[in-house]
């Protein structure tokens, strides 16, 4: 079975600073997506970025950026110029095909004013 | 914008005792799922439904049931209710089935059985 980890369960980060968010992932397969999900305090879980695996080039979205290094299955999360609204437990994902997604079991990030 | 609605948004229970968990999306979405999420895990998925008139296993199915009642809702039943089953539940939908989907979720149910 797939499995997702993040080593870090709590990380912090100084407000308008940067701060990357570890994951890796274990798999055999070659085609397969990766998500970064954001749940703040609501419990909404709200989608951050996407990365396909046949794409060589990392994903961004705004200050969300990510580093994928394929083959050493690793999928770690960028945010630059941290706000207090990124404060939030953030859940890498792994999907190979239909219905199939697996969840590390988070990060909760703190930023501080 | 309502997306995916969940209700109740919380619940407490006893042992035993039964509910169903409801489940909507306005997105037009085929697919619909069902997760568990307990603490220091991430979200494990229960059961799933890839289009109307269809259901199947996650990774966690044990003691739930659902029933996909038409392209909106997707509801969770809980026969008879364990301490293990103690968690927050999440609906999610997504246009299809295929991996590169994105999954909208709605804000889950805290559910407590006593």
């Amino acid at each position: 079975a797939q499995t997702v980890t993040q080593s870090q369960p709590e990380m912090s980060v100084q407000e308008a600073e940067t701060v990357t968010l570890s994951c890796t992932y274990d798999t055999s397969e070659s085609d397969y997506y990766l998500f970064w999900y954001k749940q703040p305090p609501s419990r909404q879980m709200i989608l951050v970025i996407r990365q396909e695996a046949y794409k060589q080039q990392n994903a961004t979205e705004n200050r969300f950026s990510v580093n994928f290094q394929k083959a050493a299955k690793s999928f770690s999360l960028k945010i630059s110029d941290s706000q207090l609204g990124d404060a939030a437990m953030y859940f890498c994902a792994y999907r190979r095909r239909n219905n199939d997604m697996r969840f590390g079991a988070g990060t909760r990030l703190t930023v501080k004013p | 914008n309502a997306g995916v609605t969940q209700t109740p948004k919380f619940q407490v229970l006893k042992t035993g005792q039964s509910m169903t968990l409801q489940c909507a999306q306005d997105m037009n979405h085929n697919s619909m799922y069902w997760y568990r999420q307990d603490p220091g895990m991430g979200l494990r998925l229960i059961y799933y439904s890839a289009s109307e008139g269809t259901t199947d296993k996650g990774e966690v199915p044990n003691g739930y049931n659902v029933s996909r009642l038409n392209k909106r809702e997707f509801s969770l039943r809980l026969e008879s209710a364990a301490p293990s089953q103690t968690s927050v539940y999440f609906c999610a939908s997504s246009e299809t089935g295929t991996a590169k989907n994105i999954q909208y979720f709605g804000a889950g149910t805290r559910l407590s059985v006593l």
